[in-house]
């Protein structure tokens, strides 16, 4: 049984630039959630998606947008990158919906640094 | 909305010592109650887990009993070890699939 994978490990881009981040959720999940986690502080929620359906979302602007593929797999896109976006994006995947039943497996994230 | 608040860190302890880390949350209804660990390098894992009042969740020796009265959900272990330096978060989730996280407490175990 595989992993959640993420790739790249680090992205170093520039304020305005766009950048794709991808996630590889673990065999027989069909749901991935994207987190941001910030130097110092906790994740917070993204948005969430559930068989190729956005299925929740949080307090991030519509710049913060993703996909999910028919194996699962998904993307984060952030457009007209800001300082403040620099952060550790964590991808996490379950099986269904996350709940308390549903435990998320997370991958060990993409850092992105913006210049 | 709901919020998840943890002792801010470091926690600085020697190789045997008892651990609290402290851990209380403001929702509404019953959210479920998870603390995650994080490794130099990794992504989180679930420590453990409780989804409803006076459950305790328990793993690897640690432990944390959902207190409703008091919004608290507080990680023990009664002796930790070198391999425990990490850092620890706290969470919530209800049925909406946002789960909010604590800031984090970093735990060092020295020899």
């Amino acid at each position: 049984e595989t992993g959640v994978t993420q790739s790249p490990t680090h992205l170093i881009k520039t304020r305005g630039q766009q950048v794709t981040l991808r996630c590889s959720s673990q065999s027989g999940h069909n749901t991935v959630s994207w987190y941001q986690q910030a130097l110092g502080q906790g994740p917070q929620f993204i948005f969430q998606y559930y068989r190729e359906e956005e299925n929740g979302r949080g307090n991030f602007p519509p710049r913060f947008s993703g996909l999910q593929f028919p194996n699962y797999s998904s993307e984060l896109n952030v457009n007209a990158l800001e300082l403040d976006d620099s952060a550790l994006y964590l991808c996490a995947s379950s099986f269904d919906q996350a709940t308390a039943k549903n435990i998320q497996y997370f991958g060990a994230g993409t850092r992105l640094s913006v210049l | 909305g709901d919020s998840v608040t943890q002792m801010e860190g470091p926690v600085t302890l020697s190789e045997e010592a008892f651990l609290t880390i402290n851990c209380t949350y403001t929702a509404t209804g019953y959210p479920s109650l998870f603390w995650y660990v994080q490794y130099p390098g990794e992504g989180l894992q679930l420590l453990l887990k409780a989804t409803k009042a006076d459950d305790k969740g328990s793993n690897k020796g640690f432990e944390a009993t959902y207190r409703k009265e008091t919004t608290s959900f507080h990680l023990e272990k009664g002796s930790v070890q070198v391999s425990d330096s990490a850092v620890y978060f706290c969470a919530l989730i209800h049925d909406n699939n946002d789960m909010r996280f604590g800031a984090g407490t970093r735990l060092t175990v020295k020899p």
